[in-house]
């Protein structure tokens, strides 16, 4: 069984401040790692993926994680936040398990940027 | 290129009643997928089609809830006799899979029901 853990339903920094949000996971099969970002009232958009090649991922809008097998982590980063990163972000899992590719989500972290 | 497309954005229904949500995936992927989310939660996965095919509905309620995804037209996730906490947002997402798990997934803007 696959899950995810994202420590912090609410992070606030301030603009210019780095922004860092946490994912654990737990998978019994080798993980590949998403992380989604969803902006009020629409749908999720593709950060960032990890896929077992590099472990320094990097994505759009200038967000990168790393993958650290050791930790079981798969955190988000970006070095300096912007107003228009505030919205809701998921990190998830999934990894072929009789064929399907499901995702697993973690309950998300609403991230805040304050000017 | 049009991303995935979901119709109705907003369903209001009344307990007992039906409701029919929409998904006409990116073109050229034939793989569909329909989370659910919960408020204050995240995306749970309900099921996974392909053209005339259930491939996994694990994550689907046994009873009064139905999905398909017909050779030709939309994929269509069917609630019968709809209750209160049927309330959510349901999103569908489509992929290509070219490559297993690595594939991405590509969400539309999801459904969000509400019941009355």
């Amino acid at each position: 069984a696959q899950s995810v853990t994202q420590l912090g339903s609410h992070v606030s920094v301030s603009e210019g401040a780095l922004v860092l949000l946490r994912c654990n996971y737990s998978s019994s099969v080798p993980p590949y790692l998403f992380w989604y970002v969803q902006y009020p009232n629409q749908g999720l958009q593709l950060l960032l993926k990890y896929t077992s090649a590099a472990t320094l991922v990097k994505g759009i809008n200038g967000f990168e994680a790393e993958f650290k097998k050791s930790e079981t982590s798969f955190h988000l980063t970006k070095p300096s936040a912007h107003m228009s990163d505030a919205a809701e972000y998921f990190c998830a899992v999934s990894g072929t398990q009789g064929g399907s590719e499901k995702l697993v989500f973690g309950k998300g972290t609403k991230l805040t940027v304050n000017p | 290129n049009a991303g995935v497309m979901q119709n109705p954005r907003h369903l209001v229904r009344r307990r007992g009643q039906e409701a029919r949500l929409r998904c006409s995936p990116m073109k050229g992927h034939s793989h569909v997928y329909w989370y659910r989310q919960l408020p204050e939660e995240g995306l749970k996965f309900m099921v996974y089609l392909q053209k005339e095919n259930i491939i996994d509905e694990s994550g689907m309620p046994k009873e009064r809830f139905s999905a398909e995804f017909p050779k030709e037209g939309p994929s269509i996730l069917r609630i019968q006799q709809v209750v209160r906490g049927d309330s959510a947002a349901y999103f569908c997402a489509s992929s290509l899979r070219l490559a297993a798990s690595t594939d991405t997934q590509y969400f539309g803007p999801g459904t969000r029901l509400t019941v009355l």
